[in-house]
């Protein structure tokens, strides 16, 4: 079975630059989630997808951040202006549903300059 | 609300030595607990989980925790270290419903970096 997959793995960008993430998922799984790790800290859920449908986005910044998730399969994360704080791990998780494990993609790891 | 706090933010070991990671964990409801691992490089790979079963729980690789209810602790352990146990290990929260059923939002710790010496 073919894991959470995320591209790109590394990405470098300067402030105010827009820079955006993919996630697909494991087939089959109807609840996505995005996590933000700063270095030093544990993951932080930013927002939870179930179908394509947003569960919970109360810790993302919406003023610069927005995910979607059409046809409630594979999903995007954009930031745009980007700031020097997001640098981040970008970590995309799926599962069966919210009281099911969560599998985790191997991250996108973003330097803003 | 929901908190978790990992006691220690390193821990260093000899291998074939035991290992303890401490967790403390603040839930309103009724929580499911875990331990995740994050090898460099690498996706988070769940250890173990405690979802109001049995209070000692087993995970991979001979890892286990216990769930003391009176002293809010998930402390990890493993009898004997290993020189691929090194990696950072965190301990995970999500609250249940009433019904006994997770929302799905997991709160992590600030990580445990365990370091393995020969």
């Amino acid at each position: 079975e073919a894991g959470v997959a995320q591209s790109p793995r590394y990405k470098i960008i300067e402030k105010r630059q827009s820079v955006a993430f993919w996630c697909n998922p494991i087939s089959g799984h109807a609840t996505l989630y995005w996590y933000q790790q700063i270095l030093g800290q544990g993951p932080k859920l930013l927002i939870q997808f179930q179908n394509n449908g947003v569960v919970d986005d109360s810790q993302l910044p919406k003023d610069r951040f927005s995910a979607e998730r059409l046809k409630g399969v594979d999903s995007t994360l954009k930031i745009q202006p980007a700031k020097l704080e997001d640098s981040a791990v970008y970590l995309c998780a799926s599962s069966l549903s919210p009281w099911y494990e969560q599998y985790f993609g191997p991250g996108t790891r973003l330097t803003v300059t | 609300a929901q908190s978790v706090t990992q006691l220690d933010s390193h821990v260093s070991v000899s291998e074939g030595t035991p290992v303890l990671l401490r967790c403390n964990y603040s839930s309103s409801y009724s929580p499911s607990l875990f331990w995740y691992v994050q090898h460099p490089n690498k996706g988070l790979q769940l250890l173990l989980k405690y979802t109001s079963a049995a209070t000692l729980v087993k995970g991979i690789n001979g890892f286990e925790a216990e769930f003391k209810k009176s002293e809010t602790s998930f402390h990890l352990t493993k009898p004997s270290a290993h020189m691929s146990d090194a990696a950072e290990y965190f301990c995970v929260v999500t609250e249940n419903n009433a019904g006994g059923t997770s929302y799905g939002k997991l709160t992590f710790g600030q990580g445990t970096i365990l370091t393995v010496h020969p």
